[in-house]
C-alpha cells in the first residue's frame, strides 16, 4: 500500500467542467509535487511545494491551478481542460526538496479523461 | 544539464535468467541517481540509488545497480527474473541545482515464461 493516497483515482470530465483531484500524506514530509504522466512516457514535473509555498511552476498552463492547504494536503483544481490533457495524475511526496537526499514517494494517480 | 538514457523502451527475458536494464547519465557535476518501478495502475516506487556512498548499491526485490564513473553507467541487474518483475522501469538523475528529479524515458520489462 502507498503512503500517499490520491483521490479519485479515476476521473472523466468535459472541457466546461471545473473539478479537483486531491492528494494526502502523513509521512511529515514538507515538499509534495503534482506530475503528468502520458501513457508510455516519463512523469512530467507540473508543480513543486516545499514547506506549503509554490516553489516551482513548470510554466503550466493556468486551467491547472494547484493548492496546499496544510503540509499532509494538495490539491490540483481543474477548469476549462482540453482533451489532450488526459493523462494520468501523480502526487509525490519526499522529506524535503533537496530530492538527493530524500527520494520521492508516489500515490497511485488518478486517471483523467477530459471528454 | 543532466540526462539520463536509457538503452531499449522494450527488455524481455526468461523468467530465472538475469535482468540487465541499461541506463548512462551525462552530468556536469557527480550525479545523484536513481531507479525507480512503476506496475501496471500504480505510481512509482523507489528501487534503489546512488548518492555516492558506494558503489554497488542494493535494492528492494533482489535488484542492484552499480555506478561506473568511467562508463557513465548506472545499470539495473537481477539475478533471477520473476514474473512479478513485470513493469515499467525508470532511471532518474538528480539536478541537485535546483532540486529536480530527470527521469529517463522508461524501459518496459517482459518476463517470458
Amino acid at each position: 500500500d502507498t503512503e500517499v493516497t490520491q483521490t479519485p483515482k479515476h476521473l472523466v470530465m468535459g472541457m466546461t467542467n471545473k473539478k479537483s483531484l486531491k492528494c494526502e500524506q502523513h509521512m511529515g514530509h514538507r515538499a509534495m509535487y503534482w506530475y503528468k504522466q502520458k501513457a508510455k512516457k516519463p512523469p512530467e514535473l507540473m508543480f513543486v511545494y516545499s514547506y506549503e509555498k509554490l516553489s516551482i511552476n513548470e510554466s503550466v498552463p493556468s486551467r491547472f491551478s494547484p493548492e496546499c492547504p496544510n503540509s499532509s494536503l494538495l490539491n490540483l483544481h481543474l477548469h476549462a481542460l482540453q482533451p489532450e490533457d488526459s493523462a494520468l495524475y501523480l502526487c509525490a511526496s519526499s522529506q524535503a526538496r533537496d530530492s538527493y537526499n530524500s527520494p520521492l514517494h508516489f500515490g497511485n494517480g488518478t486517471r483523467l479523461t477530459v471528454t | 544539464a543532466q540526462s539520463v538514457t536509457q538503452l531499449g523502451s522494450h527488455v524481455s527475458v526468461s523468467e530465472g535468467a538475469l535482468v540487465l536494464l541499461r541506463c548512462n547519465y551525462s552530468s556536469s557535476v557527480p550525479p545523484y541517481l536513481f531507479w525507480y518501478v512503476q506496475y501496471p495502475n500504480q505510481g512509482l516506487q523507489l528501487l534503489l540509488k546512488y548518492t555516492s556512498a558506494a558503489t554497488l548499491v542494493k535494492g528492494i526485490n533482489g535488484f542492484e545497480a552499480e555506478f561506473k564513473k568511467s562508463e557513465t553507467s548506472f545499470h539495473l541487474t537481477k539475478p533471477s527474473a520473476h514474473m512479478s518483475d513485470a513493469a515499467e522501469y525508470f532511471c532518474a538523475v538528480s539536478d541537485h541545482r535546483d532540486d529536480k528529479i530527470i527521469f529517463g524515458k522508461g524501459t518496459r520489462l517482459h518476463i517470458l515464461p
